[in-house]
């Protein structure tokens, strides 16, 4: 079955200087991995995904994430930070090349990032 | 166009009545979603819709939960005889497979159960 793991709770940061909000995760062959941001009593907004390709994907807001597939992970980054991107950060996972359910995601705990003047 | 959206943004129900949470998704969307969103659990998966197939169900946590999605378009995700633990953030989320992989959420329905 597939996992996700967040594990960190929450991330504090001063604007301006770079963040990392870490994810690894656990999948049958390769991964189709999403970062999600939640914003106070609002959805899910989907940020940057990876399905194949170059390991570095480039999102909205100018977050991107690496994946590695010697580590399983799928961090999260931003060069600078902003007070406007503390949110709640969650990370997914999806296995390839399944129809029906296999499209389900499985989320990771989320992530409170807390970005400071 | 317009997002996924839901109604009602908020429901308090008391224990042992019948809600139903209503879910309309991207127009031209062919795949739909369920989750809920609770303290405990975390974000979890409920039930898939895809065109005309046989919903996957397989994440609805008891028998008191049921989906329907009338006219491959909007969908109903009814609780019957509501327990306290049933309180959540219930999300849905639709996505035009194939080849699309993100799934876009709506703003979610906050139940709670009294």
């Amino acid at each position: 079955a597939q996992s996700v793991a967040q594990p960190e709770d929450q991330v504090n940061v001063a604007e301006g200087n770079p963040l990392t909000v870490k994810c690894t995760y656990s999948v049958s062959g390769n991964p189709y991995l999403f970062w999600y941001v939640q914003y106070p009593n609002r959805g899910l907004q989907f940020l940057l995904k990876y399905i194949t390709g170059d390991n570095l994907v480039k999102g909205s807001y100018g977050f991107e994430a690496e994946f590695n597939k010697s580590q399983t992970s799928f961090h999260l980054k931003k060069p600078s930070a902003l007070v406007s991107d503390s949110a709640l950060y969650f990370c997914a996972v999806r296995e390839p090349g399944l129809t029906g359910g296999g499209n389900k995601l499985t989320f990771g705990t989320g992530t409170q990032l807390k970005v400071e003047l | 166009g317009a997002g996924v959206s839901q109604s009602p943004s908020n429901k308090v129900t008391e224990k042992g009545k019948d809600v139903e949470l209503r879910c309309d998704p991207i127009s031209g969307h062919t795949a739909l979603y369920w989750y809920r969103q609770s303290l405990g659990q975390g974000l979890e998966f409920l039930i898939y819709f895809q065109g005309n197939s046989a919903p996957d169900k397989s994440g609805l946590p008891s028998d008191r939960f049921s989906a329907e999605r009338t006219g491959g378009s909007v969908s109903t995700l009814t609780i019957q005889r509501t327990q306290q633990e049933d309180s959540a953030v219930y999300l849905c989320a639709s996505s035009s497979p194939p080849g699309a992989h993100e799934q876009y959420f709506g703003p979610g329905t906050r139940l709670t159960v009294t």
